[in-house]
Order: C-alpha cells, then sequence, then structure tokens
C-alpha cells in the first residue's frame, strides 16, 4: 500500500516569506506527527496530531509555525516569517493510533530559507 | 542538553561481520525504545523496538539490547551485508504518555564488501 507521502520534495524560499508543507499520512491511520531535522541531527518532534485536534504541540519552536489538519487526513505544516535556521528537512510520520505503535515516516520536505 | 546520544558518528565493518551501534540516554523515564535505518533522500523506516520490560529483542539478523541500570541500549547486526549501509537512529518515549519519539544523532554505518 502507499506510503506517507510529502509535498514538496524541495522548497526553496527567501527570508521573511510564507510556506506551506503538506503531508498524506497512510490510509486509516489516526496519529500524525511532525519533526524537524537539521543537518548532522536526529529528527526533533514538532507536533503530533491525534484525528483532527492537536494533542500536544510542545516541539514547536515559536508562534511562526503552525500546523492543521482539518479533516483528520492531510496535514499542512505553515511557517510565517521565515527565517535562515529554518532551513532543515522536515518529516512527517503517521501510525495506526494506539499506544507505542510504530511512527512510518514520509520522504521529508527540504527547506531552504535564503 | 541531549537526552539521547549516539557518540559515534560512523562506524565501518567488514560485510560478513558483526556491526554494533551504541545509545545512551539519561532520562529513566523512557520505557520505550527504538531503532530507525534511513538511506539518503528517505525518510527513516522502523527497524526494530524494544520494551523496559524485556532486555533483548531479535529480528533475524537484528537484536536490540537494553540495560536499563546503565541507560544503554545497542543494535547488533550479524552478519552485515553492503545493503545495511545507512545512517541509523536510535529513539526513546514514553509508553502510554507523550507521543513523540526523542532521537540521537545518529550513526553512519558503512559495510564494506
Amino acid at each position: 500500500g502507499a506510503g506517507v507521502s510529502q509535498t514538496p520534495s524541495n522548497k526553496v524560499t527567501e527570508k521573511g516569506k510564507y510556506v506551506e508543507l503538506r503531508c498524506d499520512p497512510i490510509s486509516g491511520h489516526t496519529a500524525l506527527y511532525w519533526y524537524r531535522q537539521s543537518l548532522g541531527q536526529g529528527p526533533e518532534f514538532l507536533i503530533y496530531f491525534q484525528g483532527t485536534g492537536a494533542a500536544d504541540d510542545s516541539g514547536l519552536p515559536n508562534d511562526r509555525f503552525f500546523a492543521v489538519r482539518p479533516e483528520g487526513s492531510v496535514s499542512t505544516l505553515k511557517i510565517q516569517r521565515t527565517e535562515r535556521g529554518d532551513s532543515a528537512v522536515y518529516l512527517c510520520a503517521s501510525s495506526i493510533g494506539l499506544a507505542s505503535d510504530t511512527q512510518y515516516f514520509g520522504p521529508g520536505t527540504r527547506l531552504t530559507v535564503l | 542538553d541531549q537526552q539521547v546520544k549516539q557518540n559515534s558518528p560512523s562506524l565501518s565493518v567488514q560485510e560478513g561481520r558483526i556491526s554494533i551501534l551504541n545509545c545512551d540516554y539519561t532520562n529513566s523515564m523512557f520505557d520505550y525504545f527504538l531503532w530507525y535505518k534511513k538511506y539518503p533522500a528517505e525518510g527513516p523506516t522502523f527497524l526494530i523496538s524494544i520494551s523496559s520490560i524485556k532486555d533483548k529483542n531479535e529480528d533475524g539478523r537484528f537484536t536490540v539490547f537494553l540495560n536499563k541500570s546503565a541507560k544503554h541500549l545497542s543494535l547488533h547486526i550479524v552478519p552485515s551485508q553492503p545493503g545495511d549501509s545507512a545512517v541509523y537512529f536510535c529513539a526513546v518515549a514514553v509508553s502510554g504518555s507523550a507521543r513523540q519519539l526523542t532521537f540521537g544523532s545518529g550513526t553512519q554505518l558503512t559495510v564494506l564488501p
């Protein structure tokens, strides 16, 4: 079956611009996660959705970052007034929604802020 | 303040030999531990996991060992194959509460033919 997909695969933008990154989870997965991976680091947790609601957004670095999942499937990560430090690979993962179940990752979106 | 540390950024092993990747964590609240493998331009792929009630879990060529007193886990791959060459991340979580995974910085494994 289809895995987690993310679009675009690459995004180059200028400092101060607004960007949206999209994630399509595995069909039937109720839990969705966003992570950010900077060069030489492991993925860092940003936000977790259970269904339509953000169950844990403690990893969002500041209020320029926002994510939605209006119908409990596709999610969009939105970054306002981008900064060069936002450059990273943004990873999305989904899982069935049970405790300690496996998270399946998409290929990520590489964001470059010039 | 890193909660999960993989102190070896890289490891080279001859094909057919054992690969041992190590991971240390600081918080004794963590009770669920995972290893992910990552190829370039792909997302991390789940490999194997272990809960704190066990000290060993085996799946084919992959075995994860957990030493709770030392707050240390390791992944053994035997025999190593060239296709195992990838970045390996350990990840930890508190089961039943927070769903977020906390990852180490990864170890690049190269298996030489």
